[in-house]
């Protein structure tokens, strides 16, 4: 069954700490593996796309990271600020199959000053 | 310009009613997809347009009607919803199926819908 599972579900952290949201995925074959931002009532923002032979990504202060031998991804904020505040939402790209994403439920983070 | 607007923002609409809701983005995606997304859940795959054609439909109830009249525009047609059809609903698009793989989808702010 193809699933994406993210942990943990909610996290609260204080302004200028790092932080690490993990990912872990079933689903096969794989295509790529995307980290959205989401605000409460807008729609998700994209941080980072990875395919099967990256590693490690960085957009400013967020650092996604891949290990497509375990099926798992991390998502490390550093120094986080109280913009920060919102869902982040795993996402795998099955196969090739247009509009075929399997998506995470989600991490809600929250930073307080 | 790497945006993907929708209209209205809000909308309340009783179950007798009928509405549109209206996406539009100019990146030049032919790719185009409506979610629908319920409070602390992932969003949901509702339909996929290819070239303006409608390419899946993920078994969605006929009270939602799509329509893509052109290859910036995608609506949704709403009749006879009911109070559990109120979630948030998100427009998408993404460059063409060749690039499908490294391709990424750029979420609109979605409709908040609300069915009394």
């Amino acid at each position: 069954k193809n699933q994406v599972e993210q942990s943990p579900q909610s996290l609260i952290i204080l302004e200028g700490k790092n932080c690490t949201l993990q990912c872990n995925y079933t689903v096969s074959p794989f295509s790529n593996l995307r980290w959205y931002k989401q605000d409460t009532g807008r729609g998700p923002v994209s941080l980072t796309i990875m395919t099967f032979s990256e590693n490690t990504k960085s957009n400013g202060r967020y650092t996604a990271t891949l290990d497509a031998d375990t099926k798992q991804s991390s998502l490390h904020i550093t120094a986080s600020q109280l913009s920060d505040s919102a869902s982040y939402i795993c996402v795998v790209n099955r196969g090739s199959t247009l509009g075929r994403l399997y998506f995470g439920r989600g991490t809600q983070l929250t930073v307080w000053p | 310009d790497t945006e993907v607007t929708q209209t209205p923002k809000h909308l309340v609409m009783g179950m007798t009613n009928k509405k549109s809701l209206k996406c539009e983005q100019h990146m030049g995606h032919r790719a185009m997809y409506w979610y629908k997304q319920k409070a602390k859940k992932p969003p949901e795959l509702m339909f996929v347009y290819s070239y303006e054609k409608l390419s899946i439909n993920e078994s969605v109830p006929s009270r939602f009607s799509p329509e893509c009249p052109n290859s910036s525009l995608l609506n949704l047609h709403l009749h006879a919803l009911q109070p559990e059809d109120s979630a948030l609903y998100l427009c998408a698009s993404s460059q063409t199926k060749q690039e499908i793989t490294t391709g990424t989808q750029y979420f609109g702010p979605g409709t908040r819908l609300t069915v009394l």
